[in-house]
């Protein structure tokens, strides 16, 4: 079946712009996840969501950041007034359900430009 | 739940067996290791996981000591498409935390 997938694979937006970033999970995944990824760098988490409820967002770095998950399926991440740092790939995956054992799987990702 | 430590680079020849280990110096009682591969311009993808003793699967086998502080993935006889970025992590429900891997690189 189908992967996790992303939209769109990259974008250009410039300083204060403010930007939507989407994840269409693995259909019936219970879990999703948001990481940012700096060039050269680990994954770095940012949010979780167990179906529609956003469990953890302690990796979200400023209020400027915010993610939703309304339906328990797509979820938006959204920036506003985008900054220079937040230059990143932005890394979405599902898993299964909310075990410790469920596999994360990723999608390719979005890599965001900010100038 | 802490990052792990593993070396920053390896390098391999095609058909050898390449053995990549972490540390795990604050792992959980209910954390299990994983470890993923990562390709230029792609997610990570999934390996392999396990909680101790060993795990083999169709890529790669694990080693994980009874104290759990370490973990041992081997590669059987790599090939060229094996070069990527490998990650080891602790994971649990929700968060995981990625360090920066060990960028494997083999050589025909």
């Amino acid at each position: 079946g189908a992967g996790v997938s992303q939209s769109p694979r990259y974008k250009v937006a410039k300083r204060g712009q403010d930007v939507a970033l989407r994840c269409d999970p693995i259909s019936g995944h219970v879990s999703l996840f948001w990481y940012q990824q700096a060039l050269g760098q680990g994954p770095e988490f940012l949010t979780y969501f167990q179906n529609e409820a956003q469990l953890d967002k302690s990796g979200l770095p400023s209020d400027r950041f915010f993610a939703e998950r309304p339906e328990g399926s797509v979820s938006t991440l959204k920036i506003q007034r985008t900054q220079q740092e937040d230059s990143a790939v932005y890394l979405c995956a599902s898993s299964l359900g909310p075990g410790p054992t469920d596999t994360q799987y990723f999608g390719p990702g979005t890599r965001l430009t900010v100038l | 739940l802490a990052k792990t430590t593993q070396p920053i680079s390896m390098d391999s020849y095609e058909g050898q067996e390449v053995n990549i280990t972490c540390s795990h110096n604050n792992i959980a009682t209910n954390d299990y290791i994983t470890w993923y591969q990562q390709f230029p311009s792609q997610g990570p993808r999934f390996i392999i996981q396990g909680y101790k003793t060993k795990v083999t699967n169709e890529v790669a086998s694990l080693f994980i000591p009874a104290d759990r502080k370490s973990s041992t993935l081997s590669l059987p006889r790599v090939s060229l498409s094996d070069t990527a970025v490998y990650y080891c992590l602790d994971t649990n429900a929700g968060k995981s935390t990625f360090g920066d891997g060990t960028t494997l690189t083999v050589k025909p």
